[in-house]
């Protein structure tokens, strides 16, 4: 099946600190979305990538879509107290509409 | 107003019963799911479903059933609780079944912690 793996697992920073997280699968895709779970909330829609090498940013945030269709990065400048959470990348498989999720990446901003 | 909106938003419950999980999307969107996650935080598709297809995931017991009774509303129905139920279920919509311009696209209520005791 399908395989794709996300890390780090967790990330303890400092407010103010930049955060950087991945994906990588094991197979070619032309759609990756990061999702981003408030504690107590459902997942929210972040970005969307859809074309290889894309760059997109959404305020403080930022994502790639690997030109080789197997990776994606996120990116967060300068976080804040309200970054904490759990992001997730996701996958969108064309051939039966179905989306692989990764097993996210907790962000913990130390005191 | 809430886009997707569940209830309830804590449900326990003794092993044995049978309880059901509501929700509702006032986006006017054509597909409903269900998802479940565990303890660690994993994601898992239980059902999606518009009016033309219910797509189940092969590994969801048949004590799990999604109900219908129009396109703004996917209700769980869950016999017979297991201790391993015990999970935040969340319903989502989107607007058709995630093909072209909209794909990946969720929208999720704000879930459903189930504990089995």
């Amino acid at each position: 099946g399908q395989q794709l793996n996300q890390s780090p697992q967790s990330m303890f920073i400092q407010e103010g600190e930049d955060v950087s997280m991945n994906c990588t699968s094991s197979s070619i895709f032309n759609t990756w979305l990061w999702y981003k779970q408030d504690p107590g909330e459902g997942p929210v829609l972040l970005i969307a990538l859809y074309k290889a090498g894309e760059l997109t940013s959404n305020g403080r945030l930022t994502a790639q879509f690997g030109i080789t269709r197997k990776d994606s990065f996120l990116n967060i400048s300068a976080s804040i107290p309200s970054d904490v959470g759990i992001y997730f990348c996701v996958l969108f498989m064309d051939s039966n509409y179905q989306l692989i999720w990764g097993a996210g990446t907790k962000l913990i901003i130390k005191p | 107003d809430t886009a997707v909106s569940q209830t309830p938003k804590y449900l326990v419950t003794q092993m044995g019963n049978d309880k059901s999980i509501k929700c509702e999307q006032n986006l006017g969107h054509d597909t409903m799911y269900w998802y479940k996650q565990d303890s660690k935080k994993f994601l898992k598709i239980m059902f999606s479903y518009n009016n033309k297809e219910l797509i189940i995931n092969e590994t969801v017991p048949n004590r799990f059933s999604p109900k219908s009774p129009d396109k703004a509303h996917l209700n769980l129905h869950i016999n017979s609780l297991e201790l391993g139920d015990s999970a935040v279920y969340f319903c989502a919509s989107s607007q058709e079944a995630l093909r072209e311009v909209n794909r990946g696209k969720l929208f999720f209520g704000s879930g459903t912690q189930l504990s089995v005791l």
